[in-house]
C-alpha cells in the first residue's frame, strides 16, 4: 500500500549513542518533514525538505540532522542521543507542504533515551 | 507567535451522545485548519480540512466549524460510538514556511 513507512517502530538508546530513524514514501511527494510529539504538547517540526537536495530547520532542530538524497527517503539522524530526545517521532509527506494538499503520516517511532 | 490550544485534554462520554471538541488559536491569520485523529500506535488520519474562507465542513457524523475572528474551531461528533475513541488533534497552516502549528489534542473515550 502507498504511504509513509517509518522504521524502527520502537528503539531504546543509551545517552550519547547515535542512530538514524528511517522514513520512506512511495507517493512521489516533494515535501517531507519530521515532527516530534511529547506528552501534553502539540507536534513540533524538527526539519523539513521541499525536494531532493533541499532541507531546512523547523522549530526544534538542535541535536538532529537530515539529508534528502532521493525523493523517496528522508532519514533523521540523532547525533548524540540525550534523555530530552525521548519522544515519539512522526514522518510526514505532502505534495506541497500545505494542509490543503493533504498530509500522509507514518505510524511513528517511539524512542526512549536512557 | 501562533499558539493552538485544545480543551479539554480528555473527555469521557457514554455511547450515543453528541459531543463537541474545541480548538482555539491566537492569531487569526491562518490559511486553513485541519482536524486529525490519532489512534494508539498509529499515524495521524486527517478528518476535515477547513479553508480560511470557509465556515464549516461536514463528513458523515463529523462537522467542523471555523470562526477566524474569534480564533476558534469546533469538531462536532454526532451519535458517538466506541470506535470514535481516539485522540483528536487540530493543526493550523499559518504561512509559507510549511510549518503546521498543532494543539496537544483531546483524548476521547466513548463508553459502551
Amino acid at each position: 500500500n502507498a504511504g509513509v513507512t517509518q522504521t524502527p517502530k520502537f528503539q531504546v538508546l543509551k545517552t550519547g549513542q547515535s542512530m538514524t530513524l528511517q522514513c520512506a514514501q512511495d507517493m512521489n511527494h516533494e515535501y517531507m518533514s519530521w515532527y516530534r510529539q511529547d506528552p501534553g504538547m502539540g507536534l513540533r517540526l524538527i526539519h523539513y525538505s521541499v525536494g531532493a537536495g533541499i532541507t531546512d530547520q523547523g522549530e526544534v532542530p538542535n541535536g538532529y540532522n537530515v539529508s534528502r538524497s532521493t525523493t523517496e527517503d528522508f532519514p533523521l539522524r540523532l547525533l548524540s542521543a540525550a534523555p530530552s530526545q525521548t519522544s515519539v517521532y512522526f514522518c510526514a509527506s505532502s505534495q506541497a507542504g500545505r494542509l490543503e494538499y493533504g498530509y500522509t503520516f507514518g505510524s511513528g517511532t517511539r524512542l526512549t533515551v536512557v | 507567535k501562533q499558539e493552538v490550544t485544545q480543551i479539554p485534554a480528555a473527555l469521557s462520554v457514554p455511547e450515543g451522545e453528541n459531543l463537541v471538541l474545541n480548538c482555539s488559536f491566537t492569531d487569526s491569520a491562518i490559511y486553513n485548519l485541519q482536524w486529525f485523529r490519532q489512534d494508539p500506535g498509529k499515524g495521524l488520519t486527517s478528518l476535515l480540512l477547513i479553508q480560511s474562507s470557509q465556515r464549516e465542513q461536514t463528513s458523515g457524523r463529523l462537522n467542523a466549524s471555523l470562526d477566524k475572528s474569534s480564533g476558534r474551531s469546533t469538531l462536532y461528533i454526532a451519535a458517538s460510538q466506541p470506535g470514535d475513541s481516539a485522540t483528536y488533534l487540530c493543526a493550523v497552516s499559518v504561512d509559507s514556511n510549511y510549518q503546521l502549528i498543532w494543539g496537544a489534542g483531546t483524548k476521547l473515550i466513548i463508553k459502551p
